[in-house]
């Protein structure tokens, strides 16, 4: 069975320092991988999405990047965080073969002070 | 992708069925229509995914009318866990949701003892 495995859990950062979360997908080839931020009582706002290894579609200006330097490993970096940057950060993938179906890994909670 | 709209927010008691209608006028031939349910800081967990007429599964029934304009899931006698966020895609192979799957504002359903 497919599983996707997201960390760390949760983080504090100081505005102003780098930041790497790591996605990784097991048990599928050639998903769709997906980066998405949730502020407080919102609602899930697509930040990247990947096809393939390389490919990588951005949905919103901002400081942040995605990597993907593997089929089934998705990266969402920054060089420098901003306040704004906090927020619920998640990974998910697709088969991308019927309709819009998509897997989320338990999450991130950033945190930038 | 075709836009959705869904009610922002829902009460009901324990024990009611619970029905939450999505709008998409524009849906493509080739769509599907997808629902997810969110708990606070978790991903979203897929629960229903049709494309026309009526999808039954274990957790919730999906009716989904000619037209394919609207949907409605249909949660049958909800309990307090069921209190979440609800929300309806649309999307499909060559509409754009093959690579994107897009969230909306969802609805929160509080169910109340």
């Amino acid at each position: 069975s497919q599983t996707i495995h997201q960390w760390p859990a949760t983080l504090v950062q100081p505005v102003g320092s780098p930041l790497s979360l790591e996605c990784t997908v097991e048990g599928t080839s050639n998903p769709n991988l997906y980066w998405y931020r949730q502020a407080a009582g919102r609602g899930l706002q697509l930040l990247f999405y990947s096809v393939g290894i390389g490919q990588i579609s951005s949905e919103v200006p901002q400081n942040l990047s995605a990597s993907r330097p593997q089929d089934r490993q998705f990266i969402l970096s920054s060089k420098k965080l901003l306040l704004s940057d906090s927020g619920f950060y998640l990974c998910a993938w697709s088969g991308g073969n019927i309709g819009t179906e998509a897997f989320f890994g338990q999450g991130t909670r950033l945190t930038v002070v | 992708l075709a836009k959705t709209t869904q009610p922002i927010s829902m009460d009901s008691y324990e024990g009611q069925e619970v029905n939450i209608t999505c709008s998409h006028n524009n849906i493509a031939t080739n769509d599907y229509i997808t629902w997810y349910q969110q708990f606070p800081s978790q991903g979203p967990r897929f629960i229903i995914q049709g494309y026309k007429t009526k999808v039954t599964n274990e957790v919730a029934s999906l009716f989904i009318p000619a037209d394919r304009k609207s949907s409605t899931l249909s949660l049958p006698r909800v309990s307090l866990s069921d209190t979440a966020v609800y929300y309806c895609l649309v999307g499909g192979p060559n509409s754009g949701g093959y690579q994107k799957v897009t969230f909306g504002t969802g609805t929160k359903l509080q169910v109340i003892p």
